[in-house]
């Protein structure tokens, strides 16, 4: 099955404790996303991949660390996380090629920082 | 360039009415649109998608949406309102090939539907 995971799906941690959640696609997609929704202010993209080792900032990138060393996979790490990364976090792939250009989703790691 | 702006942030009908949620969008080239719905503690579902072609769009659970280039617009409507339609909706917009996989999203829109 087609599809985007991740893990954990729930994290509650403390400030400061360096953490990584998880981001696999198995439909050898080139791009992937990391994004962060938060009440009121929809979807942002925190950084974005365009294929192996290739990566960039997105919109709020600040706290965040990513890394593209296989096409399959792209962590996104939080190396001293604090409260105000509080969040529910979802990582998606595409085809770099593609008439629709549709995005496909993880179903979303919930993230506590206390 | 590309942004999205939901206007509303919280919708309330009554079972049976008409949905209308509105979309209004900002491109710098021809825009690729779509309406993604999040039900409670659940992640995105694609609902529907605009490329090329045909304005009007037709997605899953009875929704549809029409593109209009002219008012800058991809409004999402269904004629008749259920109660398992309770849930958030994102419209989202990129740019395509330009846009290297970033896709925009408007800020959500709650819909509580009313028995």
């Amino acid at each position: 099955e087609a599809q985007v995971t991740q893990n954990p799906r729930y994290l509650i941690t403390v400030t400061g404790k360096k953490l990584t959640v998880t981001c696999s696609q198995n439909m050898n997609h080139e791009y992937m996303s990391w994004y962060r929704q938060d009440p009121g202010l929809g979807l942002r993209q925190i950084y974005y991949s365009m294929n192996v080792e290739v990566t960039d900032k997105g919109d709020v990138p600040e706290g965040y660390k990513v890394s593209r060393k296989e096409k399959r996979n792209f962590p996104l790490i939080l190396e001293s996380p604090s409260p105000n990364q509080t969040s529910l976090y979802f990582c998606a792939s595409r085809p770099r090629a593609g008439s629709t250009y549709e995005q496909y989703f993880g179903p979303g790691t919930r993230l506590t920082v206390t | 360039a590309q942004s999205v702006t939901q206007l509303g942030s919280h919708v309330s009908v009554s079972e049976g009415a008409l949905v209308l949620l509105r979309c209004n969008y900002s491109s710098s080239v021809p825009p690729y649109l779509f309406w993604y719905v999040q039900y409670p503690n659940q992640g995105l579902q694609l609902l529907l998608k605009y490329t090329t072609g045909a304005t009007l769009v037709k997605g899953i659970n009875g929704f549809e949406a029409e593109f209009k280039k002219s008012e800058t617009s991809f409004h999402l409507t269904k004629p008749s309102a259920h109660m398992s339609d309770a849930a958030e909706y994102f419209c989202a917009v990129t740019q395509g090939p330009v846009s290297y996989g970033k896709l925009t999203f408007g800020q959500g829109t709650i819909l509580t539907v009313h028995p």
